[in-house]
C-alpha cells in the first residue's frame, strides 16, 4: 500500500496566485514527520517545510505553509503568491518513528507549472 | 557547516560494467546515510541506508550494493550494470530531524 499519495501529477497556476498541492499519508505510528521538497529540473532536492505529528500548529516557512489535518491524514502544501521560479516537481515525504535510522518515504510528486 | 558531496554528476556506462558512486559528508559526525534512486518523472525510492560504519540495510533486492568504510563516506556499487540500473541516484544524510541531499548522479546504462 502507498504510504504517501500525491494525486495531482501536474498542476498549473497563474503567477501571483496561491496553489495547494495535495498529500495524504498512511501510518499507524503515532510519531512521524512530514516533509515537502522541491526538485527543479537540475535535480537537486530542496527542503521546503517540515511538520511533526505532535506539532499543534501548522508549519509555515515564508511563502510556504503546510495544511496539516491529522484526522484526515493529509499534509497539503500551500504556496502563496506563486513565482515563475516555483515551477518544479514537488515531493511530499514521511518519516515514521524515531529519528535514529529513520528513512523518508516519498510520494510520486506533483509537477507545478507557474504561468506568467 | 555541513555539506554533502556526491560524484560524478553524470555517468554513461555500458551494460555489464562495474559501478562505484561515492558520497561524502563534511561537518558532522555519525550521520545516517541514504542512497535513493529516482526513475524519470517518478518519486525517490530508497535503496540503502546506514546508521554507522559497516552497517548497511537494504530496502529492495537489486543488482546494487552499498558500503560505509568510514563514518562520513557512503559508496554505491555494482559488479555488472543492467539497463534497468539507469536513473538518478541521490545520496542523503540526516541527523535528528533534517535530511540533506547531494546533487545527484545521473546514470545512463547503454
Amino acid at each position: 500500500a502507498q504510504k504517501i499519495t500525491q494525486t495531482q501529477p501536474g498542476m498549473f497556476v497563474q503567477e501571483k496566485e496561491a496553489v495547494t498541492l495535495d498529500c495524504t499519508y498512511d501510518t499507524s505510528d503515532p510519531s512521524y514527520g512530514l516533509f515537502w521538497y522541491k526538485q527543479p529540473s537540475s535535480g537537486e532536492m530542496i527542503f521546503l517545510i517540515y511538520q511533526g505529528s505532535y506539532d499543534q500548529q501548522n508549519a509555515t516557512e515564508g511563502r510556504y505553509s503546510l495544511n496539516f489535518q491529522k484526522a484526515r491524514k493529509s499534509a497539503n502544501l500551500v504556496i502563496s503568491a506563486s513565482q515563475l521560479g516555483d515551477s518544479a516537481m514537488y515531493f511530499c515525504a514521511m518519516r515514521e518513528g524515531g529519528t535514529s535510522g529513520s528513512r523518508l518515504t516519498f510520494g510520486e510528486g506533483t509537477q507545478l507549472t507557474v504561468n506568467p | 557547516s555541513q555539506t554533502i558531496h556526491q560524484w560524478p554528476a553524470t555517468l554513461v556506462q555500458p551494460v555489464g560494467s562495474p559501478l562505484s558512486l561515492e558520497c561524502t559528508v563534511e561537518g558532522t559526525s555519525n550521520p545516517n546515510l541514504y542512497w535513493y534512486r529516482q526513475a524519470a518523472g517518478r518519486g525517490l525510492q530508497l535503496l540503502f541506508y546506514s546508521v554507522g560504519i559497516g552497517q548497511i540495510s537494504s530496502e529492495v533486492p537489486q543488482n546494487l550494493s552499498a558500503s560505509r568504510p568510514q563514518d562520513r563516506q557512503f559508496i554505491l556499487s555494482s559488479k555488472k550494470l543492467l539497463l534497468s540500473d539507469s536513473g538518478f541516484y541521490l545520496c542523503a544524510w540526516s541527523l535528528n530531524e533534517g535530511y540533506t541531499f547531494g546533487s545527484g548522479t545521473r546514470l545512463t546504462v547503454v
